[in-house]
């Protein structure tokens, strides 16, 4: 079936890196937009970057661009997350999710999520 | 970036209850409006896109309406597994954003 799983996540200091990945199985990984959105502790949800279904195009929110790269291998099925520079703040729940292209579709395929922690 | 402004913040209904959630755009965003439920510790649920376009098995006590800068989620009749945490989400600019989220409590 459609399956986003998350990896990587865990426990670092503050100024360290992490890489977090998303494996995708039960569709068309080449086809589809894919995203990166996190979640603090007991907050909201945050949208952090996308990236198109060939790689040309990406975005970052603002509280995350020039320390976080978006990448994606449409081999492997995987979508990636560098994250450097970590911050407290940056600890959250890590989702990766589906977009269809256009635009306009909503991200309908989450992941379960995988939790970084920041904290010396 | 568009902000995303959801009213109210929390809410307490009763099953069976009709129940409106709106969410206002800083800027017009055409249709791209989409929403979803969230339940804790679960992942985030895709209900409506493009404002108004149901996601395929999601009931059909769920609507949205809009345009430009003013939306809403409508459930029109509540059940005991509609409690849970809405978002909406703007995908017109560059930038995504996330309303705050509203809160459905049983009352």
């Amino acid at each position: 079936q459609v399956q986003l799983v998350e990896s990587g996540g865990g426990l670092v200091k503050p100024g360290g890196s992490l890489r977090l990945s998303c494996a995708a199985s039960g569709f068309t990984f080449s086809d589809y937009y894919m995203s990166w959105i996190r979640q603090a502790p007991g907050k909201g949800l945050e949208w952090v970057s996308y990236i198109s279904s060939s790689g040309s195009t990406i975005y970052y929110a603002d509280s995350v661009k020039g320390r976080f790269t978006i990448s994606r291998d449409n081999a492997k099925n995987s979508l990636y997350l560098q994250m450097n520079s970590l911050r407290a703040e940056d600890t959250a729940v890590y989702y990766c999710a589906r977009a269809p292209p256009g635009g306009n579709y909503g991200m309908d395929v989450w992941g379960q999520g995988t939790t970084v922690t920041v904290s010396s | 970036d568009i902000q995303m402004t959801q009213s109210p913040s929390s809410l307490s209904a009763s099953v069976g209850d009709r129940v409106t959630i709106t969410c206002r755009a800083s800027q017009s965003i055409s249709s791209y409006l989409n929403w979803y439920q969230q339940k804790p510790g679960k992942a985030p649920k895709l209900l409506i896109y493009a404002a108004s376009s149901l996601q395929s098995g999601v009931p059909s006590r769920f609507s949205g309406s809009g345009s430009g800068t003013d939306f809403t989620l409508t459930i029109s009749s509540l059940q005991p597994e509609d409690f849970a945490t809405y978002y909406c989400q703007q995908s017109y600019s560059t930038l995504w954003t996330f309303g705050q989220g509203t809160k459905l409590e049983i009352k």
